[in-house]
């Protein structure tokens, strides 16, 4: 069965105080890894997609990477406005997303 | 481009009530998702389709039907709603895998209190 763990469920930060989230999965064959940023009230907003072992992405103060087992989220000098929860989501076939159950980040002035 | 819209935002049902929950996207994407949000529980996939007249069961489709009459359009329905159907409704909708724009995108949402 399809798992997909993300920790720590809560992390609060100071501004300027970088840190990493986790997200570790179990699946039949990776077709995929996502990660979606989620604010209070709101639907997921797509941030970055990880297909091979080895492959990164940046956007402004977010850092994705991919390991055969795990991916982490790294956040640079966050700011308030990096607030928010954050889901991963592994795609083991052609519809399907099995997501986490987010981490949530709060970064304090 | 609205992307991915869905009404209502909010509702209340009392037990046994039947609704309908409509979602709409103008990006022209042959696949489309209901999924339910529920405290640490991550999304779950309900139903999803992959074209116009298709649908087929996710993880959760108990208690849930669905129709996917035209393309932009994806409907969520509550035959009779119970207190365990009371959570945060996401559609989604993209590209086949593969394609350009394969991402799923989500929509604002439905939270829904049945009591």
């Amino acid at each position: 069965e399809d798992q997909v763990t993300q920790s720590p469920e809560a992390l609060r930060l100071q501004e300027g105080e970088s840190s990493s989230l986790n997200c570790s999965y179990t699946v039949s064959g990776l077709r995929g890894l996502f990660w979606y940023r989620q604010d209070p009230g709101k639907g997921p907003e797509f941030l970055f997609t990880l297909y091979s072992a080895g492959e990164e992405k940046e956007k402004e103060r977010l850092k994705a990477t991919l390991t055969k087992k795990e991916s982490f989220l790294h956040i640079t000098a966050p700011k308030p406005e990096d607030s928010a929860t954050y889901l991963c989501a592994v795609r083991p076939n052609d519809y399907k997303l099995s997501f986490g159950a987010g981490t949530t980040v709060t970064v304090r002035a | 481009n609205a992307g991915v819209t869905q009404t209502p935002k909010f509702r209340v049902l009392k037990t046994g009530q039947s609704m309908t929950l409509l979602c709409a996207q103008d990006m022209n994407h042959e696949y489309m998702y209901w999924y339910r949000q529920d405290p640490g529980m991550g999304l779950r996939l309900i139903h999803y389709s992959v074209g116009e007249g298709t649908t087929a069961k996710g993880e959760v489709p108990d208690g849930y039907n669905v129709s996917r009459l035209k393309k932009q359009n994806f409907l969520l329905g509550l035959e009779s709603a119970a207190p365990s159907q009371t959570s945060v409704y996401f559609c989604a909708s993209s590209s086949p895998p593969g394609q350009k724009q394969e991402t799923q995108y989500f929509g604002p949402g439905t939270r829904l209190l049945v009591l």
